[in-house]
């Protein structure tokens, strides 16, 4: 079964951190793109981070650029996304998205999604 | 970064009918939009990509339509499960971005 599971949520004083973790399963990883997208309470969807499968490019949201970062492990299917210097403004429900993919050329949107895990940022 | 505005912001329906949801981009984003669907509690469901293709296993009720800066999804044919919000998501320019949503309740 193609799937998505993340973990690594929770409270969190502002200035702290967090590191976010997705397992993937049932689909060739190294071939997909893979993303991290975020939903504030009663909000719309944010993309924030994505690091490609094959050459290692990655990006951020000008949102969380310098604060947070994308990396990948392909041998342990897995995407993180650690989170320094926290805001509340960052209280949402972090996504891990699988970018759709399609003869070897991976676009900017999303087939598959994790359940999501919820990050507060809150004193 | 191009601003994706969806109309209307809710939508009431009897099963059956049809339902049409609006979206526009502050700038051409040629074919590159997506459709998603999301029920509370759960993670957005991937419809339609490059405006108009239907994504593997979702119902042939849900259409899409348009290029440029001015898209459609069509519900022909409203069925309660189709009950939620939905978004759509240009994926032409970085960074890629959302609609805020529309909420479509069955009457």
């Amino acid at each position: 079964e193609v799937q998505l599971v993340e973990s690594g949520g929770g409270l969190v004083e502002p200035g702290g951190s967090l590191r976010l973790s997705c397992v993937a399963s049932g689909f060739t990883y190294t071939s997909y793109t893979m993303n991290w997208v975020r939903q504030a309470p009663g909000r719309g969807l944010e993309w924030i981070a994505y690091f490609s499968g094959g050459p290692g490019a990655m990006s951020h949201a000008d949102s969380v650029k310098g604060r947070f970062s994308v990396s990948r492990d392909n041998a342990g299917k897995s995407l993180h996304l650690q989170m320094n210097s926290l805001r509340v403004e960052d209280t949402a429900v972090y996504y891990c998205a699988r970018s759709y993919c399609s003869d070897a050329t991976c676009y900017g949107t999303f087939d598959m999604w994790g359940r999501g895990t919820m990050v507060t940022v809150s004193s | 970064d191009i601003q994706m505005t969806q109309s209307p912001s809710t939508v009431s329906a009897s099963v059956g009918d049809r339902v049409t949801i609006t979206c526009r981009a502050s700038q051409s984003v040629r074919n590159w939009l997506a459709w998603f669907q999301q029920t509370p509690g759960k993670a957005p469901k991937f419809l339609i990509y490059k405006a108009s293709s239907l994504e593997s296993g979702v119902p042939s009720r849900f259409s899409g339509s348009g290029f440029g800066t001015e898209f459609t999804l069509t519900i022909s044919g409203l069925q309660p499960d189709d009950s939620g919000t939905y978004y759509c998501q240009q994926f032409d320019d970085f960074p890629w971005t959302f609609g805020q949503g529309t909420k479509v309740e069955i009457k």
